[in-house]
């Protein structure tokens, strides 16, 4: 069965500390792993997908890089807006379904 | 292109009794999702429609759950009767189909429901 493991839980970083978050997962055929992020109240808004191991995709102050097993979401100079849950998701070619992470709470400090 | 629209946004009611939400695909987009998010988790696929037919309801609480998408564009989803575990955000997803599918999904902005 598909698994995708997010770590931390939640992490609190001052304005500009830099950090990584992980998303470890499993599944058969992987088709692509999908980065999101959620605002309270929100629907998750997509950021990145990563099909093969060794990509990397880059958008302002986040880089998203993917291995066999695991995914890390950096986070350069980190600014107040960029806090926010960040999903993990991985799809596979056995099925179309989605299947999500827990999810890291992150706060950014002023 | 406008993106998922939902709703209601938010709803109360007693447990025993019964809801329904309603979603609005993005215009073209075959494929629609129903997840739960039930606070501090990440979402889980309750049902998924290939244009009208259902591709996988394997995670759907059949006794009390049931969804349709009749024409193949929106979907209701309706939960009957409610129970407390039932409080959660109800998030709908669409993805685009053919030569430009990525993959992604695009989601709405969810309905609340709180049992109480």
């Amino acid at each position: 069965e598909d698994q995708v493991t997010q770590s931390p839980e939640a992490l609190r970083l001052q304005e500009g500390e830099s950090s990584s978050l992980n998303c470890s997962y499993t599944v058969s055929g992987l088709r692509g792993l999908f980065w999101y992020r959620q605002d309270p109240g929100k629907g998750p808004e997509f950021l990145f997908t990563l099909y093969s191991a060794g990509e990397e995709k880059e958008k302002e102050r986040l880089k998203a890089t993917l291995t066999k097993k695991e995914s890390f979401l950096h986070i350069t100079a980190p600014k107040p807006e960029d806090s926010a849950t960040y999903l993990c998701a991985v799809q596979s070619y056995n099925n179309n379904d989605m299947r999500f992470g827990a999810g890291t709470r992150l706060t950014v400090k002023p | 292109e406008a993106g998922v629209a939902q709703s209601p946004r938010y709803k109360i009611i007693e447990k025993r009794q019964s809801v329904a939400f309603w979603c609005n695909p993005i215009s073209g987009h075959a494929t629609l999702y129903w997840y739960q998010q039930i606070l501090g988790q990440g979402p889980k696929l309750l049902i998924q429609f290939q244009n009208n037919g259902v591709v996988d309801d394997s995670q759907l609480p059949k006794d009390r759950f049931s969804a349709e998408r009749l024409k193949g564009v929106d979907s209701t989803l309706k939960i009957q009767p409610a129970k407390l575990e039932d409080s959660a955000v109800y998030l709908c997803a669409s993805r685009r189909q053919g030569a430009s599918d990525t993959g992604e999904l695009f989601f709405g902005e969810g309905s609340r429901l709180t049992v109480l």
